[in-house]
């Protein structure tokens, strides 16, 4: 069974940096793409970013390029996300999803964690 | 990168059909077979039910179907079922190399 387990979301203030790690177990994790995809509290879903099966390609919303780094640590099982220059509009739950393939373009989110809450507030 | 066009509600009876339209542009929705649809209930994460346009995960009804027509996604739901209630997402790639969000569709069950 694919488990996906988020963590590190906590209340920050703006300004700030964090970093949420997920961690991925029940399959190969370094032969899927990864992705972050967020939802402010009573909101839609927006796609935060995504990360190729090698971590060799990334991609970003506009709303968060310049200020939110991903990356993979595959011996780890592990997506990480630090966020930087954090604002109050990066409040949302943070989710960790798994592409059905090697590349994150296919948009197949098959797989998703139970995600993980920040809050950006002074 | 502007969000996949959804609207915000519908709603039906049990036993009828529903359809979810997802408007995008020809830079995304209309370029690609690359849209999916995601189920979400409240305080639940969302759920993968259709992806590569018109493909179901092994598990979900076959009372879930989609089509695209030019810039068009659409979500069909056959038999509604007071299960099928909640928020619908579509999601396309678009030619940016991003994956584009629909702003949701509440699905009412009446």
């Amino acid at each position: 069974e694919v488990q996906l387990v988020e963590s590190g979301g906590v209340l920050v203030q703006p300004g700030r940096s964090l970093r949420l790690s997920c961690v991925g177990s029940g399959f190969n994790f370094d032969d899927y793409a990864m992705h972050w995809v967020r939802q402010a509290p009573g909101k839609g879903l927006e796609w935060v970013s995504g990360i190729t099966w090698n971590g060799l390609t990334v991609d970003y919303a506009d709303s968060v390029k310049g200020r939110f780094t991903i990356s993979r640590d595959n011996a780890k099982n592990s997506l990480y996300l630090q966020m930087n220059s954090l604002r109050d509009e990066d409040t949302a739950s943070y989710f960790c999803a798994k592409d059905n393939g090697y590349y994150y373009g296919s948009g197949t989110l098959e797989d998703w964690g139970q995600g993980t809450l920040v809050t950006v507030s002074s | 990168q502007s969000a996949l066009t959804q609207p915000a509600s519908v709603s039906g009876s049990p036993g009828q059909s529903i359809t979810i339209s997802c408007t995008g542009t020809s830079s995304d929705i209309g370029s690609f077979n690359l849209v999916s649809w995601y189920q979400q209930h409240p305080g639940k994460a969302p759920k993968l039910i259709i992806f590569e346009g018109n493909k179901r995960p092994s598990g979900v009804s076959n009372r879930f179907s989609a089509s695209k027509s030019g810039n068009t996604a659409s979500l069909t739901i056959s038999g509604l079922q007071a299960e099928d209630e909640g928020d619908y997402y579509c999601c396309s790639y678009a030619s940016s190399g991003t994956l584009l969000f629909g702003g949701g569709t509440k699905l009412t069950v009446l």
